[in-house]
């Protein structure tokens, strides 16, 4: 498996600022991703980093809030911009190990809370 | 209809005891289904992948695939306390896992 860093692990931010959190993996990956947990929820997948080309979004999350750079196969960024109290949140990067099944692995997280 | 379904729970357990947990998906076409277990402020740990019908062990961990019925499921043998967490069921679609919101376990000593 893969061995995902993130940071910052945690922050508190202040409303109306940006803030990016870098992915780090130890292995080339063709595919990673990154999720918002937001309190008490599941996991919601935000977009697809793709190397190379713009970010895959998913629907009710859009480039301007959340841009994303992938400029090789083991990094990649997200930015949150613009910060309300809303986007408290856990930010998760993952990547997918083409090994048996396809298998997703997530990094530790980035904790944010917005003030 | 949401794609992945799970129970929120709580499932309570004695010690010992042979914790069920079940899933539904909504996309036939899924092929790969996976477990993870979250512990309250960290980040999913992948306990478990499936993608053919029937069993899968590992240690106490069972996970069960059945296609026709769209339905996967995780048994824990012998539950410990330290297996109380909020378990995810996910589904590989076209390029994206897909989670349920999760069940949570608690595993009474």
């Amino acid at each position: 498996s893969a061995v995902i860093s993130q940071k910052p692990s945690r922050d508190i931010c202040q409303r109306g600022t940006s803030l990016t959190i870098q992915c780090q993996v130890d292995s080339q990956v063709t595919m990673m991703f990154w999720y918002r947990q937001q309190p008490g929820q599941s996991l919601t997948l935000i977009a697809t980093a793709n190397q190379g080309s713009e970010a895959t979004y998913e629907s009710g999350f859009v480039i301007d809030k959340f841009p994303i750079s992938r400029p090789n196969l083991t990094f990649s960024t997200l930015t949150v911009s613009n910060m309300s109290p809303e986007d408290s949140s856990i930010y998760l990067c993952s990547v997918q190990w083409t090994g048996a099944g396809n298998t997703i692995y997530f990094g530790e997280g980035s904790w944010l809370t917005v003030v | 209809q949401k794609e992945v379904e799970q129970n929120s729970g709580p499932l309570s357990v004695p010690e010992g005891a042979i914790a069920s947990l079940n899933c539904t998906y909504s996309d036939r076409g899924s092929q790969s289904f996976f477990w993870y277990r979250q512990y309250s402020g960290k980040s999913p740990e992948l306990i478990m992948f499936i993608y053919s019908n029937g069993d899968k062990e590992d240690g106490r961990f069972t996970a069960q695939l059945n296609k026709a019925s769209q339905y996967v499921s995780l048994l824990i043998r012998d539950s410990q306390p330290s297996d109380s967490a909020t378990y995810l069921c996910a589904v590989l679609g076209f390029q994206k896992l897909v989670f349920g919101t999760g069940t949570r376990l608690l595993v009474s000593p």
